[in-house]
């Protein structure tokens, strides 16, 4: 069946290191692509997002590119900051009818010190 | 815009107690879900709707009804608490054609 398998946490970086957090998916369409942050004591919100092959979403730093060829949407950042400390979410939605259910990752939590 | 709006934030109930969580949304958004978050078990979906009049069933539902007598609300209702019910539930919507669920801001649920 469909499914999502995010790299296990928790991450901890200092401030302004490289952030990679992997993500991989199986699935028997062609997937919507997503990541969602969660902020300490918050619901999740979107991080960004990739409709099909080779697009690339990018928002607040963060960047993730929709690999067919490896199943992968790999989300990066350049340089971290305290505030990206949350808990991230990959998830991912078959494109077919009615289906708005999203498949998501355990989570990975990232804890960014100064 | 209020978007996706939980009561109560918090709650503590004793085994076999009942309760409704409540959550509306002001988005006109056609699909609600509901999730509950756990620790090493990420989000699982207990019920959604894709419409008013329209419920069913996702990964998680036993333990929980579901109705959605209008767009907006979209009503969880805990039959009889048990302590694994103990979790973090979360409410979120979407348009029909939309690609991004917003979610609310969750109500942390301890049944004792």
């Amino acid at each position: 069946g469909d499914s999502v398998t995010q790299m296990e946490g928790p991450v901890t970086l200092s401030e302004e290191a490289f952030l990679t957090i992997n993500c991989t998916y199986t699935a028997t369409g062609y997937p919507s692509l997503f990541w969602y942050v969660q902020y300490p004591g918050e619901g999740l919100q979107l991080l960004l997002k990739a409709t099909k092959a080779d697009d690339k979403g990018s928002n607040k730093g963060f960047e993730a590119t929709y690999r067919k060829e490896t199943t992968s949407f790999h989300l990066e950042k350049g340089s971290v900051q305290v505030s990206d400390s949350a808990v991230y979410f990959c998830a991912l939605r078959i494109n077919a009818g009615n289906n708005r259910k999203l498949i998501w990752g355990l989570g990975t939590s990232l804890a960014v010190n100064p | 815009n209020a978007g996706v709006t939980q009561t109560p934030k918090f709650q503590v109930l004793k085994t076999g107690q009942s309760m409704t969580l409540q959550c509306a949304q002001d988005m006109n958004h056609e699909y609600m879900s509901w999730y509950r978050q756990d620790p090493g078990m990420g989000l699982r979906l207990i019920h959604y709707s894709v419409g008013a009049g329209i419920t069913d069933q996702g990964e998680v539902p036993n333990g929980y009804n579901v109705s959605r007598s209008t767009t907006e609300d979209f009503p969880l209702r805990l039959l009889s608490a048990a302590p694994s019910q103990t979790s973090v539930y979360f409410c979120a919507s979407s348009s029909y054609r939309g690609e991004t669920q917003y979610f609310g801001p969750g109500t942390r649920l301890l049944v004792l």
